[in-house]
């Protein structure tokens, strides 16, 4: 049972143009949404956080975005940069598990120069 | 800056071996996490922990076990290793509060033959 889900595998952009990553979730229990960005042979390191009460986060070039009745979040990097190319995934957590995260399957961004 | 090593960044080992996954981090977290990675599957939990000598079962803990007698050490054991336990292993740290994120390793990547 996929709790977090990021259905697209791959999204590729050109340089200065928006990148838009997909997340949806099925646990109503979900109070905290993070991503993360991973580079091959790293471990994954976090980017940014959005708490339930909140709708929009942003920090820099990115922002990430909460929609609590539809149960779907999205991060937007603006520019996108192509040391923006990674792995991003979205990560979620109840209240009630303490801050054990449940992740999606990851995205692979590819930013064309 | 939270610093989480593990011990190997490479492991190969026979089928039926008992392998041992090590991490410590220097922030005096109380949480600790075991993840693997595998593609299309994004990060799965595999047991945690949220004191010493204290230990949960995530979402696919079967074929492992975990040991914790110090605070800042945290070891994954597969009893005995198998073909699909080769992966990507990722250990995480993070503080005892709400709403919080995990701090990564660099993983752990393991075959087994």
């Amino acid at each position: 049972d996929q709790q977090v889900k990021q259905n697209s595998p791959s999204l590729s952009v050109q340089e200065g143009r928006i990148s838009i990553l997909n997340c949806d979730y099925t646990n109503s229990m979900f109070d905290y949404f993070l991503w993360y960005k991973k580079y091959p042979a790293e471990g994954p390191t976090f980017l940014i956080s959005i708490s339930s009460i909140k709708d929009k986060n942003e920090d820099g070039r990115f922002t990430v975005f909460l929609n609590k009745s539809a149960k779907h979040l999205s991060l937007h990097i603006v520019p996108s940069q192509p040391g923006d190319s990674a792995v991003y995934f979205c990560a979620a957590s109840a209240g009630t598990s303490g801050s054990r995260l449940t992740f999606g399957e990851g995205t692979q961004l590819t930013v064309n120069p | 800056d939270v610093k989480v090593t593990q011990s190997s960044r490479y492991l190969v080992k026979r089928t039926g071996e008992k392998v041992f996954l090590e991490c410590v981090q220097d922030m005096d977290h109380e949480n600790m996490f075991w993840y693997r990675q595998d593609p299309g599957l994004g990060l799965r939990l595999i047991y945690f922990s949220y004191d010493v000598k204290m230990k949960e079962k995530g979402d696919i803990p079967e074929g492992y076990s975990v040991s914790r007698e110090k605070k800042e050490r945290f070891s994954l054991i597969l009893e005995s290793a198998s073909t699909n336990q080769t992966s990507m292993y990722l250990c995480a740290s993070s503080e005892l509060i709400l709403n919080t994120e995990a701090f990564f390793g660099q993983g752990t990547r393991l075959t087994v033959v």
